[in-house]
């Protein structure tokens, strides 16, 4: 298995709502990662799981809550978003320190109404 | 800190014709990867280049790693439709010889193939 799924493909929430981004992996990679991505642009950093720790948070508002109950899922929680964390979300994972790069999920469309 | 800057932004081009983009830095790079991304989808790693010097090929694609570790460029032959998207260079952030496990992305380069 040499893929990242990310569940739901397609999200759309109210501000005042409670959701999670969903991500997999089974290729024994134990780093695991956040993206955000605006369209045309490249993705940015949110957050960094190494062997289920949280490693680096690049000052992502609290209103985005990580959490890696195990060393092949990582979810994203979300609570009270705003219009403009409407992107795509991306998941990868990879080797600890590994300089090879990552492998990327096909992302979640999260719209914010 | 450590930028990608990747040119061209933006390429239009026909069907059969060459493509090439590059990436250049100010900072060292102990390795670049170059990843496509279509439409709706997360990106997808093309090739990846490990040593100085390296030229490295994957089909009709092919990468070279600058000899300073502060370039890469892509080079695309004989284009077809379904190479359009999105190519992004990256390279992971570097600090006193170690990886933080950083990716730090170029901004991209659009190509647009008309058949």
């Amino acid at each position: 298995d040499t893929e990242v799924t990310q569940t739901p493909k397609h999200l759309v929430m109210g501000m005042t709502n409670k959701k999670s981004l969903k991500c997999e992996q089974h290729m024994g990679h134990r780093a695991m990662y956040w993206y955000k991505q605006k369209a045309k642009k490249p993705p940015e950093l949110m957050f960094v799981y190494s062997y289920e720790k949280l490693s680096i948070n690049e000052s992502v508002p609290s209103r985005f809550s990580p959490e890696c109950p195990n060393s092949s899922l990582l979810n994203l929680h979300l609570h009270a978003l705003q219009p403009e964390d409407s992107a795509l979300y991306l998941c990868a994972s990879s080797h600890v320190g590994n300089n090879y790069g990552y492998t990327f999920g096909s992302g979640t469309r999260l719209t914010v109404v | 800190g450590q930028q990608l800057n990747q040119s061209p932004q933006s390429m239009f081009i026909q069907e059969g014709e060459d493509v090439s983009m590059n990436c250049t830095s100010s900072s060292i790079f102990n390795t670049w990867l170059w990843y496509k991304q279509d439409p709706g989808e997360g990106p997808v790693l093309l090739i990846a280049l490990y040593k100085a010097g390296e030229l490295t090929s994957n089909g009709r694609l092919t990468a070279q790693f600058g000899i300073t570790r502060k370039d890469s460029f892509l080079n695309i032959s004989a284009s077809i439709p379904s190479d359009v998207g999105i190519y992004f260079c990256a390279g992971p952030r570097v600090a006193g010889g170690t990886s933080y496990g950083k990716l730090t992305f170029g901004q991209g380069t659009i190509l647009t193939v008309h058949p």
